[in-house]
């Protein structure tokens, strides 16, 4: 099955700063691949599809501009929570097909 | 709206035994149902997948069991082990096209196996 490396695993950041998350897909090229935002105890929520030399699509309720998906080569889609605040912390994962990367824990301080 | 439900929240079995996690969805375009499971701060990793024209898939003790005409699928645990005990999320996908990967997950049930 496909791998996928997402960096970094964790990250502590200031309120109004911005935080980028890097998903690489390692040996497969991917066209399309997911972002998910999970709160604790909860379950994943997609956020929005990458897809490589396009806009991103995100789904109802995601502010596209405060999460800004780009998708430049076929092995590498970043997240960059921009104007970060405590409400953006989350445990933040994406995928290419059904592998997961393993996550971004962000806490907003 | 939620179009997968997942029950139940938590179970508790104690090791040897069945775990039982059942799903229902209400989108019949869904045609790939796969179960993951989930360790604290890792991502889902997936354990067993099927597709609506099997109605049972076995891998080692993970067995998946559909039934098309009830929308529903469930996951049996065999043989139960403390090393499983991890939260386990079902998830529905329509697998095709630009929609290949994006997925719908249940709410989760929380696995807890007694030594």
């Amino acid at each position: 099955g496909a791998v996928v490396s997402q960096h970094p695993s964790r990250v502590i950041c200031k309120s109004g700063t911005s935080v980028k998350i890097e998903c690489r897909s390692l040996d497969f090229q991917a066209t399309t691949m997911f972002w998910y935002r999970q709160f604790p105890k909860k379950s994943l929520m997609l956020m929005a599809t990458s897809n490589e030399g396009s806009k991103a699509t995100y789904e109802q309720g995601v502010e596209k501009d405060k999460f800004l998906i780009n998708h430049a080569s076929l092995t590498l889609s970043t997240l960059t929570v921009t104007s970060a605040h405590p409400e953006d912390s989350s445990f933040y994962i994406c995928s290419q097909g059904y592998t997961f990367g393993s996550g971004t824990r962000l806490t907003v301080v | 709206q939620q179009q997968v439900k997942q029950s139940p929240q938590s179970l508790i079995v104690q090791k040897g035994g069945i775990s039982i996690i059942n799903c229902a969805y209400e989108n019949t375009a869904f045609d790939y149902f796969p179960w993951y499971q989930q360790f604290p701060g890792k991502g889902p990793a997936l354990l067993i997948a099927i597709r609506p024209d099997v109605s049972e898939k076995k891998e080692g003790r993970f067995t998946i069991s559909f039934n098309k005409s009830a929308k529903q699928f469930s996951l049996h645990i065999m043989d139960s082990q403390p090393g499983d005990s991890a939260t386990y999320f079902c998830a529905a996908s329509i697998g095709g096209g630009t929609s290949y990967g994006k997925l719908t997950f249940g709410q989760g049930t929380i696995l807890t196996v007694h030594p």
